[in-house]
């Protein structure tokens, strides 16, 4: 079976554009999050989505936000994109999102805004 | 908040060797899940070992095992018999059940032949 697959893999934006960045999750996981990882840091959780509701949020401002469709793939938007927003975003599927439940990592997008 | 600290910005451990890695966390909470995942350079983050808070027993994973210390909010990583593979960078992650994970800054593991 696949894993969870991102796209694009890179991405170079300017300040002010705007991105969005796509995620499928494993076959049968319903639940996918998306995480902000700076160089040099561990990941900073962004959202997660569950059945194409919102689960949580972390803190992140309103430039972000995200969706998930009815084939449980997901979509994350950052609008007014500021230097600081480079960074790797990760996103990680689960079966149904519980506490419990083992996350599986994409590859990632290495978003770099200049 | 919670808050997950990897005090060992790097570690190195001669192959074969055993290395811990060490992970503190900080919680109010009883209930909560515990994770050690592992970056390889290539960057997909893959999962070594989970521990369930109401589990007094530690959790193993062949060569990977933890020590869970819950009173003292302690998760450290053993990996005996190191491989070559095993060079990564690894992150202590905790769980609760308001759903959002935390990581800590990571650990750099070098693996000496």
């Amino acid at each position: 079976d696949a894993g969870v697959t991102q796209s694009p893999t890179h991405l170079i934006k300017t300040r002010g554009q705007h991105v969005t960045l796509r995620c499928s999750p494993i076959s049968g996981h319903k639940s996918v999050s998306w995480y902000q990882q700076v160089l040099g840091q561990g990941p900073q959780f962004i959202f997660q989505y569950y059945e194409k509701e919102e689960r949580g949020r972390g803190n992140f401002p309103d430039r972000f936000s995200a969706r998930q469709f009815p084939n449980y793939s997901s979509e994350l938007n950052v609008n007014a994109l500021l230097l600081g927003d480079s960074a790797l975003y990760l996103c990680a599927s689960s079966f149904r999102g519980r506490t419990g439940d083992t996350q599986y990592f994409g590859p990632g997008t290495r978003l770099t805004v200049l | 908040a919670q808050t997950v600290t990897q005090s060992q910005p790097e570690m190195s451990v001669q192959e074969a060797e055993t290395v811990t890695l060490s992970c503190t966390y900080d919680t109010s909470e009883s209930d909560y899940y515990l994770f050690w995942y592992k970056q390889p350079p290539s960057r997909q983050m893959i999962l070594v070992i989970r521990q369930e808070a109401y589990k007094q027993q530690n959790a193993t994973e062949n060569r990977f095992s933890v020590n869970f210390q819950k009173a003292a909010k302690s998760f450290s990583l053993k990996i005996s018999d190191s491989q070559l593979g095993d060079a990564a960078m690894y992150f202590c992650a905790y769980r609760s059940a308001l759903v959002q994970f935390y990581f800590g800054t990571g650990t750099s593991l070098t693996v000496i032949p």
